[in-house]
């Protein structure tokens, strides 16, 4: 079974650039979730997707932060404009639908912005 | 809130010394809690489920327990190889966040 799939692995962008990264879940998993891990820190739930619509995105920054899931399928996280601050890793991970099923995550993508 | 507490933030062990790791939560409604093992530069990988207190799961050198309030990942006679971040995850009722705390380094000098 493919894993969870992420492009680009690595994006360095100047501050006020714009940068997206995507994300292919696992085939037949309903659930999304975009997660930013900083250095040293545990996943930061950005925001959940049940299917295409959204389940949870009260931490997302949303005056610079969006996502889509188009389809139910993939899925776009974009930052505009770009601050220090989100220099991080950004992790992208999928579950079956149901609280007790695990989510199984993608390599992430390392933003650094300079 | 859903929250999760992990300590200690770092461990260093010798190998063959075995240890714990705690993960304290509160949640409301625990539908399950997940371990992860997390290596530079990777996402994390998924390691256990548990679902009720005095649930037990094992695998290999690794046991993961839970009670009401905490769960504990047990590492008997750890090797280099088991050098890694660990994170624990809760997720409970409502809109079935997934939330994580932030992590125990472990590190097994040979």
């Amino acid at each position: 079974e493919a894993g969870v799939a992420q492009s680009p692995r690595y994006k360095i962008i100047e501050k006020r650039q714009s940068v997206a990264f995507w994300c292919n879940p696992i085939s037949g998993h309903a659930t999304l979730y975009w997660y930013q891990q900083i250095l040293g820190q545990g996943p930061k739930l950005l925001i959940q997707f049940q299917n295409n619509g959204v389940v949870d995105d009260s931490q997302l920054p949303k005056d610079r932060f969006s996502a889509e899931r188009l389809k139910g399928v993939d899925s776009t996280l974009k930052i505009q404009p770009a601050k220090l601050e989100d220099s991080a890793v950004y992790l992208c991970a999928s579950s079956y639908l149901g609280a007790n099923t695990e989510a199984f995550f993608g390599q992430g993508t390392r933003l650094t912005v300079v | 809130e859903d929250q999760v507490t992990q300590s200690p933030e770092a461990l260093r062990l010798q190998e063959g010394e075995s240890s714990s790791l705690n993960c304290s939560y509160t949640v409301s409604g625990l539908r399950g809690l997940f371990w992860y093992r997390q290596d530079p530069g990777k996402g994390p990988e998924f390691l256990f489920t548990l679902y009720s207190a005095g649930e037990e799961k094992e695998k290999e050198r690794l046991k993961a327990t839970l009670t009401k309030k905490e769960s504990f990942l047990h590492i008997t006679a750890p090797k280099p190889e088991d050098s890694a971040t660990y994170l624990c995850a809760v997720r409970g009722t409502g809109f079935q966040k997934l939330v994580f705390g932030t992590g125990t380094r472990l590190l097994v000098s040979p």
